[in-house]
This record gives C-alpha cells, structure tokens and sequence, in this order.
C-alpha cells in the first residue's frame, strides 16, 4: 500500500488570495488525482495529475482556477486560486496503480 | 457514463447488530468495485475491493460480493461496533477510464453502544 501526506491539513483564507497544497506519496505511483469533498457529500474529480505534463481537469474545473503540477512519481500541488467562499471544501489527492488507489487525509480549506 | 448509486443515509444501528449498505452500478464493460470508508475528520481509506464477477472482498469483518447479474456490490458486517461508525462510499473504476474512480453518494452509518 502507499500512504499519502498532505499539507497543509487546514488553513483559513482570505478571499481573492490563493492556496497552494502539497501531496507526498511514500513510493512511486502511476495515477494521481485531486478530488473535492464539500460538507456531507461524496467526492467530485477535480483533475488527473499527469507526471511531467499538463494535468487532465474534469468537466467544471480550469487550469486558471486549479492549477496543478506533477514533477515527478511522489510529489503533486494543487493550487486553488482567486479563492471565494464557495471554494471552501476539503481537499484530497490520490496516488496508486489502475485498481488501487490510496488517499491523504485531505485539506480542510475555509475561505472567508 | 458510469454510475454508482447507494441506500440512502443515514444509517443508526445498535453494537452488534448486522449491517448491511446496498450499493449498485452502471457501467460498461467489467469495472473493479470498491468500498472506501471515512472516519470522522480523516480521508479515506480503502475497505476492500473487487475486481471480477463473483469475487468477494473481505476486511476487518466487512465483506462485499461483485455481483454481475444483479449489478451490485452490497456491504455486509456480522456485528457491528461503536468503533466502525463512519462514512462508507462505494466506487467503481474501469480500466479504459483512466483509472478514475466513480463514487456513490456515501452513506453515514452511526453505531450505539
């Protein structure tokens, strides 16, 4: 199995300032993804982190607002940006192989 | 597209009473299907898993058989207790789909002691 880290673990923003959160895998992955949860519901897909190129974002999301980089294997961000009220959520990434993927603790972000 | 659909929550049982969270899908082809389950302020964490027809996935007391012919993949536990309280999603994941996971809504189970 694969255990992920993330930071950070909360924050409280300002609105129109940006958030950039971190997401370490303990050993190399082939998928990563970045997932939103708002209070009491499931998970939307955010964007696919693809190692060395430009992310695959879902329908609803932009690189403008969530930009996202993958260097290598182990590490991706995901940068919220321009936040608003409506972007608070709990953030979470994802790594591992096709039919198993672990997840991090998540990053609880609100945005006043 | 695919789709995952479970009971609906929340769920509030007694220690030791038998649980069970239906969940059922669509999707082309043969997905894997999981069940991932989050405790109170934590991500999630994958409870077991799938990957072919009649496969059953077993952990920790939990156990769910890939259905085919009935498109599902129920949640069972013998006996619960006060410590398996938490958010339970099952998800599905086509290998042609890029490895991106389809969740159901999630279903709050709380257990009393």
């Amino acid at each position: 199995s694969a255990v992920i880290s993330q930071k950070p673990s909360r924050d409280i923003c300002q609105r129109g300032t940006s958030l950039t959160i971190q997401c370490q895998v303990d050993s190399q992955v082939t998928m990563m993804f970045w997932y939103r949860q708002q209070p009491g519901q499931s998970l939307t897909l955010i964007a696919t982190a693809n190692q060395g190129s430009e992310a695959t974002y879902e329908s609803g999301f932009v690189i403008d607002k969530f930009p996202i980089s993958r260097p290598n294997l182990t590490f991706s961000t995901l940068t919220v940006s321009n936040m608003s009220p409506e972007d608070s959520s709990i953030y979470l990434c994802s790594g591992g192989e096709v039919e198993t993927q672990y997840f991090g603790p998540g990053t609880r972000l609100l945005v006043l | 597209g695919d789709s995952v659909t479970q009971m609906e929550g929340p769920v509030t049982l007694s220690e030791e009473a038998f649980l069970t969270i239906n969940c059922t899908y669509t999707a082309t082809g043969y997905p894997s299907l999981f069940w991932y389950v989050q405790y109170p302020g934590e991500g999630l964490q994958l409870l077991l898993k799938a990957t072919k027809a009649d496969d059953k996935g077993s952990n920790k007391g939990f156990e769910a058989t890939y259905r085919k012919e009935t498109t599902s993949f129920h949640l069972e536990k013998g006996s619960v207790q006060v410590s398996d309280s938490a958010v339970y999603f099952c998800a599905l994941v086509r290998e042609t789909s890029g490895s991106r996971l389809t969740f159901g809504e999630g279903t709050q189970l709380t257990v009393n002691p």
